[in-house]
């Protein structure tokens, strides 16, 4: 079974621009995590969807912001980039039973972005 | 709220020494709690996890962790270090928020192996 797909793997962009990354869930899992890597914060939940509805949400500015597909395919955006948005997101997914998402987590290989 | 605290952010053994990464966590429940490992330029992988079931749990590549509720503590140990284990990993908790578990991240211990 194919892992979790994230693309574009690299992307530099300049500072006032806006970027969409992409995630494809492992088949069958259909609720979708977002997470940012930094060197100085580490790693961070942003938000997660599940059935095309944001579910859970972290503490992160307006400017980020996400959505999932029919086919549990997920986007996230972020406006007006900063040179602090300068990271690696992971996108994971997850399993959902009974409406409840599974314990495990799974992780794309991310996407660096590189803010100038 | 929850967290997930991992003491020293680099670690360096012998090869074929005993590995021992800490992670405490701070929670008045007890959280499912998971290792992950991440290797330069890649995603997180999962090592193993505990979900309230056997308190010694057995991973992938001969990693076990063990959960001690007296200590708050699920430290990740492998008896014999290979210098295939260098890399970063990641100690992390969950809790239930709106029927979905988002996971809380220790900082990370970057692990080098010498030959």
């Amino acid at each position: 079974k194919a892992g979790v797909t994230q693309t574009p793997r690299y992307l530099i962009k300049t500072r006032g621009q806006q970027v969409t990354l992409s995630c494809s869930p492992i088949s069958g899992h259909r609720s979708v995590s977002w997470y940012q890597q930094t060197p100085g914060q580490g790693l961070q939940f942003l938000f997660e969807y599940f059935s095309e509805t944001q579910r859970n949400k972290g503490n992160f500015p307006g400017r980020f912001s996400g959505r999932q597909f029919s086919n549990s395919r997920s986007e996230m955006n972020v406006s007006t980039l900063e040179l602090g948005d300068s990271a690696l997101y992971l996108c994971a997914s997850s399993l959902v039973i009974a409406g409840r998402t599974t314990y495990e987590q799974y992780f794309g290989p991310g996407t660096r972005l590189t803010v100038t | 709220a929850q967290s997930v605290t991992q003491l020293g952010s680099h670690v360096s053994v012998s090869e074929g020494a005993l590995v021992l990464l800490r992670c405490n966590y701070s929670s008045s429940v007890p959280p499912y709690l998971f290792w992950y490992v991440q290797y330069p330029n890649q995603g997180l992988q999962l090592l193993l996890k505990y979900t309230s079931a056997a308190t010694l749990v057995k991973g992938i590549n001969g990693f076990e962790a063990e959960f001690k509720k007296s200590e708050t503590s699920f430290h990740l140990t492998k008896p014999s270090a290979h210098m295939s284990d260098a890399a970063e990993y990641f100690c992390a908790g969950t809790y239930s928020g709106a029927g979905s578990y988002q996971l809380t991240f220790g900082k990370g211990t970057k692990l080098s192996v010498i030959p």
